[in-house]
């Protein structure tokens, strides 16, 4: 069946990166989203990467797909503050996306 | 741009009242979808439309029913409110085989 899994949380100290990982099932996935989440608010695309592709990289963001694996992580450089928030990866099939639980990032001072 | 708006932001029911959720896109999309969010629970899909005139279920639709009358619109319908139906609600919508526009969320309170 389809599932997407993530760790549920992750700590770091403001100036480190930050690495969020994310396993997924099924292997016609065309394409792969990382979206964030702040308090309160909606889901927010951050990135995607395309299936045919090993990373993409996006100013402080950098996503790294191993295929074969079925494996997409999502690094963060220099973490602020204001990366705290939940991160989903999601996967998609026909007609929709499977999102992953999400990862609850805090950084802290 | 507006995006995806979703009316109302907050709402407290109480058991067995009904109520309809709205969302609106103005992105010409195709696909649209309702999610619920609870607290270790990730994202579960309710129902999803693929195009105007068309529903179809997700993976917990059961005390729900929609309505996709308009390709603009998607409408989320409680009949009779539950307290297990208290959740953050979010619709969403996308072209086809692409990455979702959220909206900003519905509070539902059931008491």
């Amino acid at each position: 069946g389809e599932d997407v899994e993530q760790s549920l949380f992750l700590s770091v100290r403001e100036g480190d990166s930050s690495v969020i990982n994310c396993t997924y099932t099924d292997s016609s996935s065309t394409y792969l989203y990382w979206y964030k989440q702040e308090p309160g608010a909606g889901l927010q695309l951050l990135t995607y990467i395309f299936s045919n592709m090993d990373m993409k990289q996006d100013q402080r963001l950098t996503v790294l797909l191993n295929k074969k694996d079925k494996h997409l992580s999502l690094r963060i450089a220099d973490t602020q503050t204001g990366d705290s928030a939940i991160y989903f990866c999601a996967e998609r099939v026909p007609d929709k996306l499977i999102f992953g639980t999400g990862t609850r990032l805090q950084v802290f001072p | 741009n507006a995006g995806v708006t979703q009316t109302p932001k907050f709402r407290v029911l109480k058991t067995g009242q009904s109520m309809t959720l709205l969302c609106a896109q103005d992105m010409n999309h195709e696909y649209m979808y309702w999610y619920r969010q609870d607290p270790g629970m990730g994202l579960r899909l309710i129902h999803y439309s693929v195009g105007e005139g068309t529903t179809a279920k997700g993976e917990v639709p059961d005390g729900y029913n929609v309505s996709r009358l308009k390709k603009q619109n998607f409408l989320l319908g409680l009949e009779s409110a539950a307290p297990s139906q208290t959740s953050v609600y979010f619709c969403a919508s996308s072209p086809p085989f692409y990455g979702y526009t959220f909206g900003s969320g519905t509070r539902l309170t059931v008491v």
